[in-house]
């Protein structure tokens, strides 16, 4: 099952224009992270927050984590037309020491266009 | 360093049909996952392997597909027989120690069509 929940579902912008995307989840988790998908291509990392966390940056990105209100929001400022992809937030529940690894569980993304 | 590697990048099949896909994670990088990415929706993991052991295949349809990770580097995923529900994109991802970050590296996938 799906933990987090994009939302909107698709959002479309002109270049030049922030971009908000809003992530909801249900259980408590121990870190959110978001990830990029182009079209037909993998999933790029980029940037993960901490459960302890409430706000951080890199680059033009901002991400908050409300952990009162399960939810998560990613910031994209002055947007370009490479930004055009699918943005996914997936949550972890901690080091699994039975895996041997964190587990993620994946939203449904939200599919941003940004026009030129 | 090079990225997590898979193949095919396509492939089409007929229902009931066999396919099987390749992925070659990143070097020292002993958790490798396998998901199912459907149309429209976000990746669901099918398996987890640490070096060549599963730890989670809760989610893998058994009955149809199976994987395999030889060795703790390489790992196979197949389909025998395909059915339509199965078209998808299939991506490999791997992770490195706990020590380091708690990232994933993702491969480019292996879009399937089942026809």
């Amino acid at each position: 099952s799906q933990q987090g929940e994009e939302d909107p579902q698709a959002l479309s912008i002109q270049e030049g224009e922030n971009a908000t995307m809003n992530c909801s989840y249900k259980t408590s988790i121990n870190n959110l992270q978001w990830y990029r998908q182009n079209s037909g291509r993998g999933l790029v990392h980029l940037i993960l927050i901490r459960s302890n966390e409430r706000e951080k940056h890199s680059g033009r990105l901002r991400v908050t984590l409300d952990t009162s209100k399960k939810s998560s929001s990613l910031l994209i400022t002055a947007s370009r037309a490479a930004d055009t992809a699918s943005y996914f937030c997936a949550t972890d529940l901690g080091w699994d020491s039975g895996a041997g690894s964190y587990q993620l569980t994946f939203g449904k993304g939200t599919k941003l266009s940004v026009i030129p | 360093e090079a990225g997590v590697a898979q193949s095919p990048r396509y492939k089409i099949i007929e229902k009931r049909q066999s396919v099987a896909f390749w992925c070659n994670p990143i070097s020292g990088h002993a958790t490798l996952y396998w998901y199912q990415q459907i149309l429209g929706q976000g990746p669901k993991l099918l398996i987890q392997f640490q070096n060549n052991g599963v730890v989670d295949d809760s989610q893998l349809p058994k009955d149809r597909f199976s994987a395999e990770r030889l060795k703790g580097v390489d790992s196979t995923l197949k389909i025998q027989p395909a059915k339509l529900e199965d078209s998808a994109v299939y991506l490999c991802a791997s992770s490195p120690p706990r020590t380091v970050q708690e990232t994933q590296y993702f491969g480019p996938g292996t879009r399937l069509l089942v026809l």
